[in-house]
């Protein structure tokens, strides 16, 4: 079982370039999450998914939108990248939103706004 | 507000023991993770507590008392594959994970 897929592995932007990170799971999970990662932060909640067709605004969640179409994908779009959206991006999913069952995360993808 | 303390970082010897302490306070509370990460890896999950007390998995262990607002994770027999940063996330009303910083744990030989 792959578990959770995140594509691309690292990507270099220019500012003000558009971008979606692609997020997919394989264990039919309901709640999807995505955070960023930055040195001398904890992770930070920027969109979340508690099941299907429905998403919510995490901490941060300027300048990026996500949808949630099917119960496997969820993807994260940059609109217009900004330098500060440099980052390790993750995303996790885990059985259900309502429940202290663990989070499972994604490799991540390592952005460079420049 | 919701705020997480950890220490930044520790250092320890293989074969010793370490005691990561974590001190939180949350709108709400449903239990507290532990989540372990190596350098430029993803996060993965240790231990989850909700009771108060010790709950112990092998090599490591993570205590909670809610009162107090405060666990600590427990890592025992060290190895150098234990060097890691170790992330401690309590579980807010909403279900929703607050992450720590983490702290980083080097082990020398």
């Amino acid at each position: 079982t792959a578990g959770i897929t995140q594509a691309p592995t690292s990507q270099i932007l220019a500012a003000g370039r558009s971008m979606t990170l692609r997020c997919t799971q394989d264990m039919r999970h309901n709640a999807m999450y995505w955070y960023r990662q930055d040195l001398g932060l904890g992770l930070r909640l920027i969109h979340y998914s508690n099941t299907a067709g429905t998403t919510g605004k995490g901490e941060v969640p300027d300048g990026y939108s996500v949808s949630r179409a099917n119960t496997d994908d969820f993807p994260l779009t940059l609109a217009s990248a900004v330098p500060s959206q440099t980052s390790v991006y993750f995303c996790a999913s885990k059985e259900a939103s309502g429940g202290a069952n663990e989070q499972f995360f994604g490799p991540g993808t390592r952005l460079t706004v420049l | 507000g919701q705020n997480i303390d950890q220490p930044t970082e520790m250092t320890a010897t293989e074969g010793a023991i370490v005691q990561i302490n974590c001190t939180y306070q949350t709108s709400g509370f449903n239990g507290l993770f532990w989540y372990q990460q190596h350098a430029g890896e993803a996060p993965t999950f240790l231990s989850y507590n909700v009771l108060d007390g010790l709950e112990e998995k092998g090599r490591f262990s993570s205590f909670l008392s809610r009162s107090k607002g405060y666990s600590y994770l427990l890592l025992k027999e060290l190895q150098m594959k234990d060097s890691a940063s170790y992330l401690c996330a309590p579980l807010d009303s909403n279900y929703q994970l607050i992450w720590g910083a983490g702290t980083k744990l080097i082990i020398k030989p």
